[in-house]
């Protein structure tokens, strides 16, 4: 159990609409990090928060964008859906600044399907 | 670019066993490797951080080693149980502090 946790655990979307997709990292933890992992793939880094500044992204479109909140919740929203959006997203978080080599803790998950 | 590989991609072995999760990478400039275990539907639980100045880390029956200089990692697992089956995945940090990931290796223990 990292405490981390993610809201809702699946979703169910089509082409076209929006979703936000939500995180609770560890209290204290400043660093909050979003990946997606398509099925039998590794994890793919989307882009990582801290003390809510984006603090870094990966190879993703701008339709994906995040925030970071005070209260170490963040969020995840995709706009305009495609179907190779269907995946797992998952949030990790870290105590550390966003240039630490820390361990990331994970969240469970949230698995969404675009139809 | 950093890229990660796992062979294989799966591996079923009796209870028992002793076994060797490979691991390789391309850029050897990286911060650290993480090998993290991950069960079905389920979000990725961290077992073993080597630092980049570091050769290996043991916990309990797990063994990780690191070789910068040839690209590659291990995950050594001793006595492998039913509770081990599970996906596999390393990591390698990269300059830019991001996690660069693998496919995984998907183990099965026969009991």
């Amino acid at each position: 159990e990292t405490g981390v946790t993610q809201s809702p655990t699946h979703l169910i979307k089509t082409r076209g609409q929006q979703v936000t997709l939500r995180c609770s990292s560890q209290s204290g933890h400043n660093t909050v990090s979003w990946y997606q992992q398509a099925l039998g793939q590794g994890p793919q880094f989307i882009f990582q928060y801290y003390r809510e500044e984006e603090n870094g992204r990966g190879n993703f479109p701008p339709r994906f964008s995040g925030l970071q909140f005070p209260n170490y919740s963040s969020e995840l929203n995709v706009n305009a859906l495609e179907l190779d959006d269907s995946a797992l997203y998952l949030c990790a978080s870290s105590p550390g600044a966003g240039t630490s080599t820390d361990t990331q803790y994970f969240g469970p998950g949230t698995r969404l399907t675009v139809l | 670019k950093q890229e990660v590989t796992q062979i294989p991609a799966a591996l079923s072995v009796p209870e028992g066993e002793n076994l060797v999760l490979n691991c390789s990478f391309t850029d050897s400039a990286i911060y650290n490797l993480q090998w993290f275990r991950q069960d079905p539907g389920k979000g990725l639980t961290s077992l073993l951080l080597i630092q980049s100045s570091q050769r290996e880390q043991t916990s309990g029956r797990l063994n990780a080693s690191l070789d910068k200089s040839s690209g590659r990692s291990t995950l050594y697992i001793a006595a492998s149980q039913p509770g081990d089956s599970a996906t596999y995945l390393c990591a390698a940090m990269d300059s830019n502090y991001q996690l660069i990931w693998g496919a995984g290796t998907k183990l099965i223990i026969k009991p």
